[in-house]
């Protein structure tokens, strides 16, 4: 299982870069890392996943490190519509996603 | 336009009473998936199905029940015997499940649901 861990929560300012850490070192060689982000009481968005390689697309870059160990998803110009709790996320070995607490990102103006 | 629905929005109803969580997609995705959330809290899985006519237990399947007669639609039962009920609950689906990396989930908007 690919049990990961991020801090509860985080500030960035609107217009900078947002820089959410996760630290999965249990993750196994063919296990995804998946971002998932939820607005208030709605439900959660698809952001980005990755295996060993960074990826980016239109919403965010996710950095992996080269032991697969941590990620960082980068979120270049951060809004206010950017706040949301950050879900960082792995398979169990079902292949059912994990979900934690996630990180609380606030994007203050 | 293509997507999930969870109808209604907000749900109450009474301790004792079945209520049943309407979940329904357009996006002709084999795989379904019921979670529930509670406050400050991540997803838990209730139940997910690969196919139409079959589903699996997920981590916190008991007082709960679901069907797949359709493709399109996976309705959640919440039993007098769940002991917990209030909660939000989401649906989600995702092109085929089980097999890791293509496994994106897509969620509808939830329900909220409020035991009294």
């Amino acid at each position: 299982d690919a049990k990961t861990t991020q801090p509860p929560s985080m500030d960035c300012a609107e217009g900078r870069a947002a820089n959410l850490p996760c630290n999965h070192s249990t993750i196994s060689g063919n296990e995804y890392v998946y971002w998932y982000r939820q607005i208030h009481s709605q439900g959660p968005q698809y952001i980005i996943h990755g295996l060993k390689n960074n990826e980016t697309n239109e919403m965010a870059s996710l950095i992996i490190t080269e032991d697969r160990k941590s990620s960082t998803l980068i979120l270049p110009h951060a809004t206010l519509r950017d706040t949301a709790v950050y879900y960082c996320i792995g398979p169990d070995s079902n292949y059912q996603l994990i979900w934690g607490a996630g990180t609380k990102l606030i994007i203050k103006p | 336009d293509g997507g999930i629905t969870q109808s209604p929005k907000y749900l109450f109803r009474k301790e004792g009473q079945n209520v049943t969580l309407s979940c329904e997609q357009n996006l002709n995705h084999d795989a379904m998936y019921w979670y529930r959330q509670d406050p400050g809290q991540g997803l838990r899985l209730i139940y997910y199905s690969q196919i139409v006519n079959d589903f699996q237990k997920g981590d916190i399947a008991e007082g709960y029940s679901v069907s797949r007669e359709k493709k399109e639609s996976f309705p959640l039962t919440v039993t007098s015997a769940q002991k917990n009920p209030t909660a939000f609950y989401l649906c989600a689906s995702s092109i085929v499940g089980g097999q890791v990396g293509t496994d994106t989930q897509y969620f509808g908007p939830g329900t909220r649901l409020t035991v009294l």
